[in-house]
Protein backbone atom coordinates (compact mmCIF):
# COMPACT_ATOMS: atom_id res chain seq x y z
CA UNK A 1 0.00 0.00 0.00
CA UNK A 2 0.42 3.57 0.04
CA UNK A 3 3.44 5.04 2.48
CA UNK A 4 3.52 8.58 3.53
CA UNK A 5 6.68 10.32 4.95
CA UNK A 6 6.16 13.41 7.24
CA UNK A 7 8.94 16.35 8.00
CA UNK A 8 9.55 17.56 10.39
CA UNK A 9 7.26 16.49 13.68
CA UNK A 10 7.81 19.43 15.13
CA UNK A 11 8.44 23.03 14.11
CA UNK A 12 8.59 26.15 15.87
CA UNK A 13 8.44 29.38 13.75
CA UNK A 14 8.39 33.21 15.36
CA UNK A 15 5.03 35.14 14.27
CA UNK A 16 5.56 36.41 10.29
CA UNK A 17 8.10 33.62 9.47
CA UNK A 18 7.28 31.30 6.77
CA UNK A 19 6.80 27.40 7.63
CA UNK A 20 7.51 24.63 5.31
CA UNK A 21 6.04 21.15 5.33
CA UNK A 22 7.08 17.95 3.45
CA UNK A 23 5.93 14.86 2.93
CA UNK A 24 7.09 12.03 0.29
CA UNK A 25 4.94 9.16 -1.21
CA UNK A 26 5.59 5.56 -2.62
CA UNK A 27 2.94 4.89 -4.69
CA UNK A 28 2.96 6.24 -8.25
CA UNK A 29 -0.31 6.02 -8.49
CA UNK A 30 -1.44 8.44 -6.14
CA UNK A 31 -2.85 11.79 -7.70
CA UNK A 32 -4.69 13.15 -5.25
CA UNK A 33 -2.81 14.71 -1.88
CA UNK A 34 -5.14 16.62 0.45
CA UNK A 35 -3.68 18.95 3.63
CA UNK A 36 -5.42 18.92 6.81
CA UNK A 37 -5.09 21.16 10.09
CA UNK A 38 -6.60 19.77 13.26
CA UNK A 39 -6.76 22.27 16.18
CA UNK A 40 -6.27 20.67 19.88
CA UNK A 41 -9.40 18.81 20.91
CA UNK A 42 -10.84 18.84 17.38
CA UNK A 43 -11.00 16.42 14.44
CA UNK A 44 -9.07 17.74 10.85
CA UNK A 45 -10.11 20.06 8.62
CA UNK A 46 -9.12 20.82 5.08
CA UNK A 47 -7.27 23.25 4.30
CA UNK A 48 -5.95 22.79 0.56
CA UNK A 49 -5.11 20.04 -1.86
CA UNK A 50 -3.46 19.40 -5.18
CA UNK A 51 -4.51 17.03 -8.13
CA UNK A 52 -1.59 15.30 -10.28
CA UNK A 53 -2.10 17.46 -13.20
CA UNK A 54 -0.88 20.91 -11.40
CA UNK A 55 2.26 21.82 -9.67
CA UNK A 56 1.58 24.66 -7.26
CA UNK A 57 -1.93 25.48 -5.78
CA UNK A 58 -2.51 28.54 -3.75
CA UNK A 59 -5.00 29.85 -1.17
CA UNK A 60 -3.78 33.33 0.44
CA UNK A 61 -1.26 32.60 2.78
CA UNK A 62 -1.01 28.84 1.90
CA UNK A 63 0.40 27.29 -0.61
CA UNK A 64 1.09 23.35 -1.68
CA UNK A 65 4.09 22.62 -4.46
CA UNK A 66 3.96 18.66 -5.92
CA UNK A 67 7.02 17.17 -7.62
CA UNK A 68 5.00 13.74 -8.83
CA UNK A 69 8.80 12.80 -10.47
CA UNK A 70 10.39 13.02 -6.94
CA UNK A 71 7.18 11.80 -5.35
CA UNK A 72 7.03 14.41 -3.12
CA UNK A 73 4.58 17.36 -1.64
CA UNK A 74 4.80 20.72 0.68
CA UNK A 75 3.04 22.97 2.42
CA UNK A 76 4.08 26.05 2.77
CA UNK A 77 3.07 29.06 5.23
CA UNK A 78 3.63 32.62 5.04
CA UNK A 79 3.58 35.46 7.10
CA UNK A 80 2.48 32.88 9.66
CA UNK A 81 0.20 33.97 12.87
CA UNK A 82 -0.52 32.74 16.18
CA UNK A 83 -3.52 30.82 14.74
CA UNK A 84 -1.56 28.76 12.60
CA UNK A 85 -0.64 27.07 15.31
CA UNK A 86 -1.84 23.29 15.13
CA UNK A 87 -0.68 20.36 13.59
CA UNK A 88 -0.63 19.86 10.18
CA UNK A 89 -1.90 15.86 8.33
CA UNK A 90 -0.88 15.59 4.49
CA UNK A 91 -2.14 12.30 2.80
CA UNK A 92 -2.24 10.79 -0.63
CA UNK A 93 -5.31 8.63 -2.49
CA UNK A 94 -3.74 6.35 -4.85
CA UNK A 95 -6.22 6.43 -7.56
CA UNK A 96 -7.04 2.58 -7.81
CA UNK A 97 -8.22 2.44 -4.16
CA UNK A 98 -11.39 5.00 -4.49
CA UNK A 99 -11.43 6.94 -1.42
CA UNK A 100 -9.13 5.59 0.97
CA UNK A 101 -6.40 7.91 2.40
CA UNK A 102 -3.12 7.38 3.84
CA UNK A 103 -1.88 9.79 6.37
CA UNK A 104 1.59 11.18 7.08
CA UNK A 105 2.42 11.46 11.12
CA UNK A 106 1.73 14.97 11.28
CA UNK A 107 3.75 18.10 11.96
CA UNK A 108 3.03 20.26 15.41
CA UNK A 109 3.64 23.70 14.60
CA UNK A 110 3.62 26.38 16.82
CA UNK A 111 4.34 29.90 16.08
CA UNK A 112 5.68 32.76 18.53
CA UNK A 113 3.95 35.61 19.42
CA UNK B 1 -26.30 21.51 10.07
CA UNK B 2 -24.00 19.70 12.87
CA UNK B 3 -21.87 18.17 10.30
CA UNK B 4 -20.34 15.10 11.49
CA UNK B 5 -21.49 14.03 15.22
CA UNK B 6 -19.85 10.72 16.96
CA UNK B 7 -20.93 9.43 20.42
CA UNK B 8 -19.71 9.05 23.23
CA UNK B 9 -17.03 11.39 23.44
CA UNK B 10 -15.33 9.58 25.98
CA UNK B 11 -15.38 5.98 27.02
CA UNK B 12 -12.99 3.54 29.66
CA UNK B 13 -13.55 0.25 29.16
CA UNK B 14 -11.94 -3.01 31.00
CA UNK B 15 -10.12 -5.34 28.50
CA UNK B 16 -12.48 -7.81 27.23
CA UNK B 17 -15.69 -5.35 27.43
CA UNK B 18 -17.70 -4.43 24.32
CA UNK B 19 -18.81 -1.05 22.95
CA UNK B 20 -20.14 0.49 20.17
CA UNK B 21 -18.92 4.00 18.83
CA UNK B 22 -21.96 6.01 16.98
CA UNK B 23 -21.14 8.01 14.04
CA UNK B 24 -23.94 10.26 12.18
CA UNK B 25 -23.93 13.04 9.16
CA UNK B 26 -26.86 15.04 7.68
CA UNK B 27 -24.56 15.68 4.59
CA UNK B 28 -25.87 12.89 2.97
CA UNK B 29 -22.69 12.11 1.57
CA UNK B 30 -22.18 8.36 0.20
CA UNK B 31 -18.71 7.39 1.77
CA UNK B 32 -17.89 7.15 5.59
CA UNK B 33 -15.30 6.14 7.75
CA UNK B 34 -13.75 5.13 10.85
CA UNK B 35 -9.73 6.40 11.56
CA UNK B 36 -8.40 5.75 14.83
CA UNK B 37 -5.14 8.51 16.01
CA UNK B 38 -2.52 7.40 18.37
CA UNK B 39 0.48 9.70 19.10
CA UNK B 40 3.30 10.15 16.07
CA UNK B 41 1.20 7.72 13.98
CA UNK B 42 -0.71 9.68 12.09
CA UNK B 43 -4.76 8.75 11.46
CA UNK B 44 -4.97 5.02 10.11
CA UNK B 45 -8.19 4.12 8.89
CA UNK B 46 -9.84 0.88 10.60
CA UNK B 47 -13.03 0.17 7.68
CA UNK B 48 -14.81 2.47 5.60
CA UNK B 49 -18.34 2.57 3.15
CA UNK B 50 -19.17 3.25 0.13
CA UNK B 51 -22.86 3.18 0.71
CA UNK B 52 -25.71 1.94 2.90
CA UNK B 53 -25.12 -1.73 3.56
CA UNK B 54 -21.65 -1.65 2.34
CA UNK B 55 -18.75 -2.18 4.39
CA UNK B 56 -14.79 -2.73 3.45
CA UNK B 57 -11.48 -3.04 5.30
CA UNK B 58 -9.05 -0.39 5.76
CA UNK B 59 -5.38 -0.56 7.12
CA UNK B 60 -5.46 -1.46 10.89
CA UNK B 61 -9.10 -3.62 10.64
CA UNK B 62 -8.36 -6.20 13.30
CA UNK B 63 -10.34 -6.03 16.39
CA UNK B 64 -12.83 -4.12 15.01
CA UNK B 65 -16.08 -4.55 12.93
CA UNK B 66 -18.41 -2.19 11.59
CA UNK B 67 -22.28 -1.62 9.99
CA UNK B 68 -23.82 1.00 7.80
CA UNK B 69 -27.62 0.05 7.85
CA UNK B 70 -28.38 3.59 7.17
CA UNK B 71 -26.67 5.81 4.83
CA UNK B 72 -26.87 8.52 7.71
CA UNK B 73 -24.97 6.04 10.25
CA UNK B 74 -21.22 4.69 10.51
CA UNK B 75 -21.19 2.19 13.79
CA UNK B 76 -17.99 1.01 14.60
CA UNK B 77 -17.69 -1.89 17.25
CA UNK B 78 -15.01 -3.25 19.59
CA UNK B 79 -16.37 -6.90 20.73
CA UNK B 80 -13.26 -7.70 22.95
CA UNK B 81 -11.59 -4.30 23.97
CA UNK B 82 -8.02 -4.99 24.24
CA UNK B 83 -5.15 -2.08 25.77
CA UNK B 84 -4.10 -1.52 22.08
CA UNK B 85 -7.02 -0.43 21.52
CA UNK B 86 -6.34 2.74 23.74
CA UNK B 87 -6.75 5.91 20.86
CA UNK B 88 -8.93 8.94 20.07
CA UNK B 89 -10.90 7.36 17.04
CA UNK B 90 -12.16 9.73 14.59
CA UNK B 91 -15.30 9.12 11.71
CA UNK B 92 -15.48 10.99 8.90
CA UNK B 93 -17.78 11.56 5.55
CA UNK B 94 -17.06 12.25 2.05
CA UNK B 95 -18.69 12.28 -1.59
CA UNK B 96 -16.65 10.51 -3.81
CA UNK B 97 -13.35 11.42 -5.25
CA UNK B 98 -14.15 11.43 -8.49
CA UNK B 99 -17.69 13.67 -8.03
CA UNK B 100 -17.92 17.51 -8.30
CA UNK B 101 -17.89 17.99 -4.57
CA UNK B 102 -15.45 14.69 -3.96
CA UNK B 103 -12.41 14.53 -2.12
CA UNK B 104 -12.89 15.82 1.19
CA UNK B 105 -13.23 14.38 4.39
CA UNK B 106 -15.19 16.10 7.11
CA UNK B 107 -14.43 14.57 10.28
CA UNK B 108 -15.77 14.70 13.73
CA UNK B 109 -14.47 15.61 17.15
CA UNK B 110 -13.75 12.69 18.16
CA UNK B 111 -14.27 9.60 20.96
CA UNK B 112 -11.07 9.12 23.37
CA UNK B 113 -11.51 5.13 24.32
CA UNK B 114 -9.64 4.30 27.69
CA UNK B 115 -8.75 0.37 27.81
CA UNK B 116 -7.64 -0.44 31.55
Amino acid sequence: GENVEQHPSTLSVQEGDSAVIKCTYSDSASNYFPWYKQELGKGPQLIIDIRSNVGEKKDQRIAVTLNKTAKHFSLHITETQPEDSAVYFCAANPSNTGNQFYFGTGTSLTVIP
Amino acid sequence: NAGVTQTPKFRVLKTGQSMTLLCAQDMNHEYMYWYRQDPGMGLRLIHYSVGEGTTAKGEVPDGYNVSRLKKQNFLLGLESAAPSQTSVYFCASSFPLGTSRGGELFFGEGSRLTVL
